[in-house]
C-alpha cells in the first residue's frame, strides 16, 4: 500500500529565511503528488502540485523538487513570512483511483520574526 | 462568492449518541469528499461523490458511517454509537468536476467531533 511520511514535525525558520519541508512516499507507482497549507481551523489549501514526469515545479515564492529514485519530494518557500506560519501537508495520489490521496502527518512551520 | 461551508462548526456528543454532519459544497460543483483528520494527523479519504453515479464507499471506516447526497447540492455524513475514536475533525471538498483533486478542488473549514 502506499504510505507518506514527513521527515520532521516541527521546522522553525527565521523570518526572510529559505523554508525547506520534505516528504517521503513508499509506492513508486504514485503519480501525482500535491501540497498543502492548513491554518489553525481551517481547511487545507492548495499550494503546488508535481506530476511524476517532471522533477521541479515553481510557483510564487514556493518550489517542489520531486525525487523519484528514493521516492522523495520537498517543497521549498522562499523568504518565508509571518503568515507561511501552518502545518503543511503532502499527498500523493494512490495509483487505484484518480481521486484519492494519501496524505502525510504534516509539518508544522514557525516562522520566528 | 462562497465556499464550502459545513455545519455545525463544532459537535461535542456522548459516546453511543449519533451525529449528522453537513456539508454545503460550491454551487455547480459535481464532485464532493469527505476526509477525517485526526489530531495531528493528515487526511483519510472517507467517500466521493460525483454527480449521479454510486458514491466510492471504500474509505468509510465501519458501517456506522454512511454519507448521502442530495444531487449535487448538500450532503450529510451520518455517524451512528459514536465512539471514542470518532473524534476528530472531518472535512469536506468540492470540485466542479471529479477525478483528481488539486487547484480546482476547495475545502470547508470541517467540523470539529468531540466524543465524551
Amino acid at each position: 500500500g502506499e504510505s507518506v511520511g514527513l521527515h520532521l514535525p516541527t521546522l522553525s525558520v527565521q523570518e526572510g529565511d529559505n523554508s525547506i519541508i520534505n516528504c517521503a512516499y513508499s509506492n513508486s507507482a504514485s503519480d501525482y503528488f500535491i501540497w498543502y497549507k492548513q491554518e489553525s481551523g481551517k481547511g487545507p489549501q492548495f499550494i503546488i502540485d508535481i506530476r511524476s514526469n517532471m522533477d521541479k515545479r515553481q510557483g510564487q515564492r514556493v518550489t517542489v523538487l520531486l525525487n523519484k529514485t528514493v521516492k522523495h519530494l520537498s517543497l521549498q518557500i522562499a523568504a518565508t513570512q509571518p503568515g507561511d506560519s501552518a502545518v503543511y501537508f503532502c499527498a500523493a495520489r494512490t495509483t487505484d483511483s484518480s481521486y484519492k490521496l494519501i496524505f502525510g502527518s504534516g509539518t508544522r512551520l514557525l516562522v520566528r520574526p | 462568492g462562497a465556499g464550502v461551508s459545513q455545519s455545525p462548526s463544532n459537535k461535542v456528543t456522548e459516546k453511543g449518541k449519533d451525529v449528522e454532519l453537513r456539508c454545503d459544497p460550491i454551487s455547480g460543483h459535481t464532485a464532493l469528499y469527505w476526509y477525517r483528520q485526526r489530531l495531528g494527523q493528515g487526511l483519510e479519504f472517507l467517500i466521493y461523490f460525483q454527480g449521479n453515479s454510486a458514491p466510492d464507499k471504500s474509505g468509510l471506516p465501519s458501517d456506522r458511517f454512511s454519507a448521502e447526497r442530495t444531487g449535487e447540492s448538500v450532503s450529510t455524513l451520518t455517524i451512528q454509537r459514536t465512539q471514542q475514536e470518532d473524534s476528530a475533525v472531518y472535512l469536506c471538498a468540492s470540485s466542479l468536476r471529479g477525478a483528481t483533486p488539486g487547484p480546482e478542488q476547495y475545502f470547508g473549514p470541517g467540523t470539529r467531533l468531540t466524543v465524551t
